[in-house]
């Protein structure tokens, strides 16, 4: 069956340093990958777009990586700050090449000041 | 930054009732969705619509469920009959008609759906 999978725990981190959050899929193709910030209550904000053949994507402090072999993405925010504290959101296409997105559950991260 | 807004922020309703959604897409985008959160689970897509015709629906989108764009402005989620089960937050989304696909989706802070 189809999956994506996020790390159900929640990352505590000290202020300053890097976190490092992963999705795994399994019986997709997707033609590109994109990362979600969500706070409590609120809609998905738009972060990153890695497409298939895009290794590695950077905005500012967020850094995404695209393994299409190991089918993972790896999302990356440097120096985190309190701020940053929030669930993030890994969304795919399962239809290549459409905006249908399938959704992981969500990584919570909690930056400690 | 122009955003996608939502109406109504909260709505109760009786199982068995009609709902409406309401939401104003971004103004030039002309590619809209429904998604849905179930309490705790993962955001779901329901709905895409495109040049007022739905482009694709989920299995969850049954009979029960329509949407419509009414005028320039407006697009609409109705559940004709609510269960229990169809309790859940619901997201309006639109995305940039310049990109047909792979475009980010620009969501609306939701309407809570409790049916009781």
């Amino acid at each position: 069956s189809q999956k994506i999978e996020q790390n159900s725990e929640a990352l505590n981190i000290q202020e300053g340093k890097t976190a490092t959050l992963t999705c795994n899929y399994t019986n997709y193709s997707p033609a590109y990958l994109q990362w979600y910030r969500q706070d409590p209550g609120r809609g998905p904000v738009f972060l990153l777009l890695i497409r298939e053949n895009e290794k590695e994507k950077r905005k500012e402090r967020l850094k995404v990586t695209f393994d299409t072999t190991l089918k993972q993405s790896l999302f990356h925010i440097t120096a985190s700050q309190p701020a940053d504290s929030a669930t993030y959101l890994c969304a795919l296409d399962p239809y290549y090449g459409n905006n249908r997105l399938a959704f992981g559950k969500g990584n919570q991260v909690v930056v400690i000041p | 930054e122009p955003e996608v807004t939502q109406t109504p922020s909260h709505q109760v309703t009786q199982m068995g009732q009609e709902v409406i959604l309401r939401c104003v897409p971004i103004s030039n985008h002309l590619y809209f969705y429904w998604y849905r959160q179930i309490l705790g689970q993962k955001v779901e897509f329901l709905v895409s619509f495109y040049n007022n015709e739905i482009s694709e629906k989920s299995e969850i989108f049954d009979d029960q469920f329509s949407v419509e764009r009414p005028d320039g402005s407006n697009f609409t989620l109705k559940i004709r009959s609510t269960k229990l089960e169809d309790s859940a937050m619901y997201f309006c989304a639109s995305s940039d008609p310049a990109q047909i696909t792979d475009s980010p989706l620009h969501f609306g802070n939701g309407t809570r759906l409790t049916v009781t």
